[in-house]
């Protein structure tokens, strides 16, 4: 079985403070990653992809992976109120074309 | 640039009944995948559908199923409700060659009673 590992939270950070999110995954043939924001009520909004070992920053959200500890993070630099949803992570290879999704970590941010 | 479509956003209907969703994807994608949300299983895939064709299938019963015509919409069916199907439902959609990046609609809440 497939699986994809997140601390459910809530996870509380001050405004302006950085937020970091973890994920673990077991399957050794993951190939793609993803972070998706959920809003209470609202559907998943793709926010970061990671495809390679590394980093990859876009604006206030760099992504984290490292393939060898099957890991993935997603940082949250300068965090606001808004920020505060679910983040889901999310894992696929390319042969499955199915993404596989932790079960969330909630984001509060505190004003 | 439109995003995924999905119809309708809100259905109740009654233990035994079918029921079928519909999502259209952004201009140019051609995959379609559907996924069951829930808050107790969270995003569960469902099945992926790409040029008509179905290339991938969860482990859901034989009650659900979907098609995919040739303008790439895409529509699922559930046959015969179950409390238990209660959910938000959610379409993404792909460009569809290899994985690439996926766009999800703003899903269709079903509740069956």
């Amino acid at each position: 079985q497939k699986e994809v590992e997140q601390n459910s939270g809530p996870l509380s950070v001050p405004e302006g403070a950085i937020a970091s999110l973890n994920c673990t995954y077991s399957d050794r043939v993951s190939q793609s990653f993803f972070w998706y924001r959920q809003y209470s009520g609202k559907s998943p909004e793709l926010i970061m992809s990671i495809y390679s070992n590394g980093d990859k920053e876009d604006g206030r959200f760099t992504a984290q992976l490292n393939k060898a500890s099957q890991y993935v993070s997603l940082l949250i630099r300068d965090s606001q109120p808004s920020d505060s949803a679910t983040y889901l992570c999310a894992v696929t290879d390319t042969g499955r074309r199915a993404l596989t999704f932790g079960s969330g970590t909630r984001l509060q941010v505190q004003p | 640039k439109a995003g995924v479509t999905q119809t309708p956003r809100y259905l109740i209907k009654t233990r035994g009944q079918q029921v079928t969703l519909s999502c259209s994807p952004i201009s140019g994608h051609r995959s379609v995948s559907w996924y069951q949300q829930t808050p107790g299983q969270g995003l569960q895939f469902l099945f992926e559908y790409f040029s008509e064709t179905q290339r991938n299938k969860g482990n859901f019963p034989g009650r659900f199923s979907g098609r995919q015509f040739s303008n790439s919409r895409s529509e699922m069916n559930v046959s015969t409700l179950e409390l238990g199907d209660s959910a938000l439902y959610l379409c993404a959609s792909s460009q569809g060659q290899g994985f690439t990046e996926a766009f999800f609609g703003q899903g269709t809440r079903l509740t069956v009673v």
